[in-house]
């Protein structure tokens, strides 16, 4: 299988722990995406790398969150302090330069619940 | 306002049906315009990808795009069940933030045999 991998694929954890997330991206693309998806709603951007380099923060990434990807392989999003309204569900997408444009494909998500 | 609006529906049809989903957009620099398959509690999957106005098909799907009146579509011909699932649009910009999706919020669709 040479798609999207995150794991893990569901996350429970109580208000005020620490959470990672991991993403292995297709290995030729050299971009990769975290996206957030609420219930009802189309996913949000967070933050995207090229390679290693992070270009991009949404104003939705708190400073509670960090996201890495060291080597420009597999990236992590961390999730510091959780609360109830970071409950949601952690998508990754990779992204392959088409047409002046990234073509991007998503992994199967993280689904994060706080209690 | 959202730069993106879909309606959420929810949409049913019998199988067999044209099925028609739509989006319209206020930023008139989003140039590249996608349209995603998301099954329940699953990752979106990337259906069709269009740059430029006019008409793409790939198989059953035809993707449409009308620049000047920030509005595009996508429609289903012969629908199955299989295609029961919520549709997202999503488009991007040209510029220092490239491949940035900005995604509808989705339409749900049914398809009943």
């Amino acid at each position: 299988d040479t798609g999207v991998s995150q794991n893990p694929r569901h996350k429970i954890t109580k208000r005020g722990q620490n959470v990672t997330f991991r993403c292995d991206p297709i290995s030729e693309h050299n971009r990769l995406y975290w996206y957030r998806q609420t219930l009802g709603q189309g996913p949000e951007f967070l933050t995207y790398f090229q390679n290693e380099a992070q270009l991009e923060k949404s104003r939705l990434l708190s400073d509670r969150f960090s996201a890495e990807r060291p080597k420009g392989s597999f990236s992590t999003l961390e999730i510091q302090r959780t609360e109830q309204g970071d409950s949601a569900m952690y998508l990754c997408a990779s992204g392959r330069l088409r047409e002046s444009s990234y073509e991007q494909y998503f992994g199967p998500g993280t689904r994060l619940t706080v209690t | 306002q959202k730069e993106v609006e879909q309606d959420p529906g929810p949409l049913s049809v019998p199988e067999g049906a044209i099925v028609s989903l739509n989006c319209t957009y206020s930023n008139s620099a989003f140039q590249y315009f996608m349209w995603y398959r998301q099954y329940s509690r699953k990752g979106p999957e990337l259906l069709m990808y269009t740059y430029s106005s006019g008409n793409k098909e790939d198989g059953r799907f035809t993707a449409q795009v009308d620049k000047s009146s920030k509005y595009i579509s996508l429609f289903i011909r012969d629908s199955q069940p299989s295609d029961s699932a919520t549709y997202l649009c999503a488009m991007s910009r040209r510029g220092s933030t490239l491949g940035r999706l900005y995604f509808g919020r989705g339409t749900q669709l049914t398809v009943w045999p």
